[in-house]
């Protein structure tokens, strides 16, 4: 039973390296969010996708894009990797509430 | 003002112990609320959730509610060791998305 699954769990990159982090589903949701956490800050949320088809953005979207490429699937790309982008990302899904998390990518930009 | 503000902790209690977990809120809006565990290296997983003031209880966990005030509690009684983790409460905003606070460590001695 696996749930929400992110690759990959860790990554080290440089200043204006790009990245996409994959997030995939078994769960049959609608709903996907990307959420990235920080120290004393809690989960802000980056960008969601309320449908096959849609997304929108969130608290924070600046420096991130996003695709949902099917039902399963959505994945959040950073187009130029900056050191403010260090964190842990974390992928969600849903039908109404509550939200199924992954267990993180850890992110390290230099 | 923040929209949510949750103690930042972090907590050390001895085994045993009830601990009191406490966030605010100034969204008036806000119909629905949810404590989060979250293990080290883990993704965040729903603990309690209830939309109503008063007081909802599931085994040691008592999550309440005052909604005139915009405050809500997370009890845990008989604290164990296998309850340290971080706590984050969550509201439910907008279009299903979720408002977290910053998080609460806790920490449980035997």
């Amino acid at each position: 039973n696996a749930g929400v699954t992110q690759t990959p769990k860790f990554q080290v990159l440089k200043t204006g390296q790009s990245m996409t982090l994959q997030c995939a589903q078994d769960m049959n949701h609608n709903s996907m969010y990307w959420y990235r956490q920080d120290p004393g800050m809690g989960l802000r949320l980056i960008y969601y996708s309320a449908s096959e088809g849609t997304t929108d953005k969130g608290e924070v979207p600046n420096g991130y894009n996003v695709s949902r490429l099917n039902k399963r699937e959505f994945s959040l790309r950073l187009e130029s990797a900056a050191p403010s982008q260090t964190s842990v990302y974390f992928c969600a899904s849903s039908d109404q509430q509550p939200q199924h998390f992954g267990d993180g990518t850890r992110l390290s930009i230099l | 003002q923040k929209e949510v503000e949750q103690d930042p902790g972090p907590l050390s209690v001895p085994e045993g112990a009830i601990v009191s977990l406490n966030c605010t809120y100034s969204n008036s809006a806000f119909q629905y609320f949810m404590w989060y565990r979250q293990y080290s290296r883990k993704g965040p997983e729903l603990l309690m959730y209830t939309y109503s003031s008063g007081n909802k209880e599931d085994g040691r966990f008592t999550a309440q509610v005052d909604k005139s005030s915009k405050y809500i509690s997370l009890f845990i009684r008989d604290s164990q060791p296998s309850d340290s983790a971080t706590y984050l409460c969550a509201f439910v905003g907008g279009g299903g998305k979720l408002i977290f606070g910053q998080g609460t460590e806790l920490s449980v001695k035997p």
